[in-house]
């Protein structure tokens, strides 16, 4: 059954305390793999896309790898307003459609 | 910056009426999807639409729960009879599929908070 599990559910960081979120994928056919954040009452905001292992996407102090297994979303340098909930999902190639990960609740404290 | 637009923002219903909820995706997106989120799911897939056309809605319970795309500018999100346990935020997103083309990220709207009591 194609799945997509983040971790830690939640992360408190000190501000300017480096770290990285994990996204593991097991899915029948990958088309893609994408990562949005989200600020409490709004919708998901696109960050990135990656398409094939070995490859690296950056913004600002954020940068996104992607192998053949997982995903990681490293933050360098936090800042409180990089809090928010990230999440990733995969969009299948059987079907096309897009499911998503559980989030990581990321605070940034000053 | 071009934007999915939903509405209404807010609904507060009593259990048994019917809920509608609209989205309005960016213009030129040929397709269409339909997401709840509550804390316990997570974002949970609904339904999605190509070309107004619904390619999956095996998420929805499909007993009161119906999506329809009557033009390109307009989807729509009906339950009827609305239950608590629909209590969540509804969020519809598009994007652009092309033939042989890399896929574009989808761009969310704001969703609709719908609270049955």
């Amino acid at each position: 059954e194609d799945q997509v599990t983040q971790s830690p559910e939640a992360l408190r960081l000190q501000e300017g305390e480096s770290s990285s979120l994990n996204c593991s994928y097991t899915v029948s056919g990958l088309r893609g793999l994408f990562w949005y954040r989200q600020d409490p009452g709004k919708g998901p905001e696109f960050l990135f896309t990656l398409y094939s292992a070995g490859e690296e996407k950056e913004k600002e102090r954020l940068k996104a790898t992607l192998t053949k297994k997982e995903s990681f979303l490293h933050i360098t340098a936090p800042k409180p307003e990089d809090s928010a909930t990230y999440l990733c999902a995969v969009r299948l190639r059987n079907n096309n459609d897009m499911r998503f990960g559980a989030g990581t609740r990321l605070t940034v404290k000053p | 910056d071009a934007r999915v637009t939903q509405t209404p923002r807010h609904k507060v219903t009593e259990m048994g009426q019917e809920v509608t909820m609209r989205c309005q995706p960016i213009l030129g997106h040929n397709t269409v999807f339909w997401y709840r989120q509550t804390m316990m799911q997570g974002l949970e897939l609904l339904a999605y639409f190509r070309n107004r056309a619904p390619l999956d809605d095996s998420g929805m319970p499909k007993d009161r729960f119906s999506a329809e795309m009557p033009d390109a500018t307009l989807a729509t999100l009906k339950i009827q009879p609305s239950e608590p346990r629909d209590s969540a935020v509804y969020f519809c997103a598009s994007g652009l599929v092309l033939m042989g083309r890399p896929n574009s990220p989808l761009h969310f709207g704001n969703g609709t908070r719908l609270t049955v009591t």
